[in-house]
């Protein structure tokens, strides 16, 4: 998708090593979101950020750390993966904060926990 | 939780027909959203439509927003194989700005 790309697109790992999640953005945009699909629930938000070094938790935060130090690249960290958190997950940007804007997701990564 | 819900879950037309979707939604909002995914790639934003609007059009999508029924239907006309794909809402409203999605529905437009 334009503007927004995260890497890597598909990741096998073992349950309780550490994983990241890497999202890169080329439109300058302040807001940024982390969410993962899975059947039958949806797309839920795990965490998101307003702003450099500035972020906070979603509905599925339990698990999952963030960081943002550039305003392009918002980081996924899976500290201790487990087979859980097998899933896809997608990174959304937006160009203003309230949802007054319809948001860009990514491709999407393909995660399996094993 | 205001996340929308999506019906039906799952609807299959044929090519040119018509196919309406509804969302339906638990509480107050600022706006509500819908987007198309097609199969193994990310969502796409097709149309934002706020509380004080009652329809928008673009293209060959309509989205009618009901505030006092908390409810919302994208309608697509002349439906083509390329329209085959999960359509979800998404909410945002009250103190929570961020956006909440439904669970889709999956549309199969046969040729």
């Amino acid at each position: 998708d334009a503007g927004i790309t995260q890497s890597p697109r598909h990741k096998v790992t073992e349950t309780g090593t550490p994983v990241t999640l890497r999202c890169h953005q080329t439109e300058n945009h302040r807001y940024m979101y982390w969410y993962r699909q899975d059947p039958g629930h949806g797309l839920r938000l795990i965490h998101y950020s307003y702003g450099v070094k500035d972020t906070d938790k979603g509905e599925v935060s339990d698990g999952y750390s963030v960081s943002r130090s550039k305003t392009e690249d918002f980081l996924l960290t899976l500290e201790s993966a487990t087979s859980s958190q097998t899933s896809v997950y997608f990174c959304a940007i937006s160009e203003g904060g309230r949802a007054n804007y319809g948001y860009t997701f990514g491709s999407g990564t393909r995660l399996t926990v094993v | 939780s205001q996340q929308g819900e999506e019906d039906p879950q799952a609807l299959s037309i044929q090519e040119g027909e018509n196919a309406t979707m509804n969302c339906s939604y638990k509480t107050s909002i600022n706006n509500l959203q819908w987007y198309r995914q097609n199969s193994g790639r990310g969502l796409v934003h097709l149309i934002l439509i706020r509380s004080n609007e009652r329809e928008k059009h673009s293209g060959r999508l309509r989205v009618t927003l009901d505030t006092s029924k908390k409810s919302s239907s994208l309608l697509i006309t002349a439906s083509r194989a390329a329209d085959t794909a999960s359509y979800f809402c998404a909410t945002a409203g009250g103190s929570n700005y961020k956006l909440t999605f439904g669970k889709g529905t999956l549309l199969t437009v046969n040729p």
